[in-house]
């Protein structure tokens, strides 16, 4: 199993710009998440989903879209770049409650 | 909603000693209390979890122990090694379905001098 990947690991965008950061789980989990990781704070839940077609917002949803058409896929949307979105992005899945594991991350940095 | 504060935010010890990481929290309905440690350049992974019904867990090296109470937990490193060095976070939730409720403290930059 690769667990949870994410791409791409690095990206620069301009400010306005748009893209849409990749997760796939091969685990068969329910629930995934997307985490942005700011320097010297913990991580911020901006969206999450309990299962393919159900997706809600988390504490930082802003600027931020997601969609959930398969149980191994939930991308994340970012529309019109600001450079407030600089920060680091995880994704996590879990399989019912609590044990939640994790991506290796996307560093954004919007300029 | 739940808020973590951990302490402290930076913390170096020398290989061989112990190492303690406090984190208070402040719903009272949280029940689940997991341990991440991140390496440079990669994701969070669960080191050691704790649910309310169990005051202390230990897992090798590492301990967690877990004050309802008082709202506070705690992560014990013992005989640290270079490897260790890392930032760790606590993290608590009510474990509602979904888990959406958990949150993160601000994490704690661990470095352990050989």
């Amino acid at each position: 199993n690769a667990g949870v990947t994410q791409t791409p690991k690095f990206r620069i965008l301009k400010i306005g710009q748009s893209m849409t950061l990749q997760c796939t789980q091969d685990m068969n989990h329910n629930y995934m998440y997307w985490y942005r990781q700011d320097p010297g704070m913990g991580l911020k839940l901006i969206y999450y989903s309990v299962g393919a077609g159900i997706t809600d917002k988390g504490e930082v949803p802003n600027g931020y879209n997601v969609s959930r058409s398969t149980t191994e896929d939930f991308p994340l949307r970012l529309e019109l770049a600001a450079p407030s979105q600089t920060s680091v992005y995880f994704c996590a899945s879990a399989d019912y409650v609590e044990t939640q594991y994790f991506g290796p991350g996307t560093r954004l940095l919007v300029l | 909603g739940e808020n973590v504060e951990q302490h402290p935010s930076t913390l170096s010890v020398q290989e061989g000693d112990s190492a303690v990481i406090k984190c208070t929290y402040s719903d009272s309905a949280s029940n689940y209390f997991p341990w991440y440690k991140q390496e440079l350049g990669k994701g969070p992974q669960l080191i050691i979890d704790i649910r309310s019904n169990v005051g202390e867990k230990k897992d090798q090296r590492i301990a967690v122990t877990l004050n309802k109470t008082a709202k506070h937990f705690s992560l014990h490193i013992t005989e640290t090694q270079p490897e260790d060095s890392a930032v760790y976070f606590c993290a608590a939730s009510a474990g509602r379905a979904g888990n959406n409720d958990m949150r993160f403290g601000a994490g704690t930059r661990l470095t352990v001098k050989p």
